[in-house]
């Protein structure tokens, strides 16, 4: 069965240091993953996908099949990233989302 | 271009009532997919609708279905309702569905079972 976990409910850092925020997955076959935020009072948006490699916002996540995670990293941390983070992951034309992560950058 | 919108944005319901959400995807795009989002369980995926037809479906009981109209517009409906149901529903829509199309999702639908 297919599966997201991320371990962490809220992770609070300051203002400059690294973030990480870690998602695991559980799956049959070949997984898409991606990183969606929901910033406050906004939608939930794409933040970014393992196939396209890019960075966005500062933001990277590497696809480690070993381990099968795909934790998001910055090495700076913004108060503008504060939202909230959920991994999805794609298979079997589905997306399973995880719980989600709520990110505080503190000043 | 409009984003996704939904109706109601709140609703109130009794137990073994029955609702109906509505979701009108951006200009365009012909895939429509609904997700329960509950605290704690994240987001889980109900159906996905293409050109009028349910293309997927997620683990829930049959108490929650949907549709898909021409113009690609979607509405799901939950009967018999029970207090589990309380939720936000979210509708996302892409061009095609898939993972190479972007899912742009609307501002949700907050349901309450009491």
């Amino acid at each position: 069965a297919q599966r997201v976990t991320q371990p962490e409910k809220l992770l609070s850092v300051f203002k400059g240091a690294p973030v990480e925020l870690k998602c695991n997955y559980s799956y049959s076959g070949s997984p898409e993953l991606f990183w969606y935020v929901q910033y406050s009072r906004q939608r939930l948006q794409l933040l970014l996908r393992h196939i396209s490699r890019e960075s966005i916002k500062g933001f990277t996540a590497d696809l480690n099949k070993g381990e099968t995670s795909f934790h998001l990293k910055k090495p700076f941390a913004q108060e503008e990233d504060s939202a909230m983070y959920y991994c999805a992951l794609y298979n079997f034309n589905k997306f399973y989302f995880g719980s989600g992560t709520k990110l505080n950058v503190k000043p | 271009k409009a984003g996704v919108t939904q109706t109601p944005r709140y609703l109130i319901k009794t137990r073994g009532q029955q609702v109906t959400l509505s979701c009108s995807p951006i200009s365009g795009h012909r895939s429509v997919s609904w997700y329960q989002q509950t605290p704690g369980q994240g987001l889980q995926f109900l159906f996905e609708y293409f050109s009028e037809t349910q293309r997927n479906k997620g683990n829930f009981p049959g108490r929650f279905s949907g549709r898909q109209f021409s113009n690609s517009r979607s509405e799901m409906n939950v009967s018999t309702l029970e207090l589990g149901d309380s939720a936000l529903y979210l509708c996302a829509s892409s061009r095609e569905g898939g993972r190479f199309n972007e899912q742009y999702f609307g501002p949700g639908t907050r349901l309450t079972v009491t």
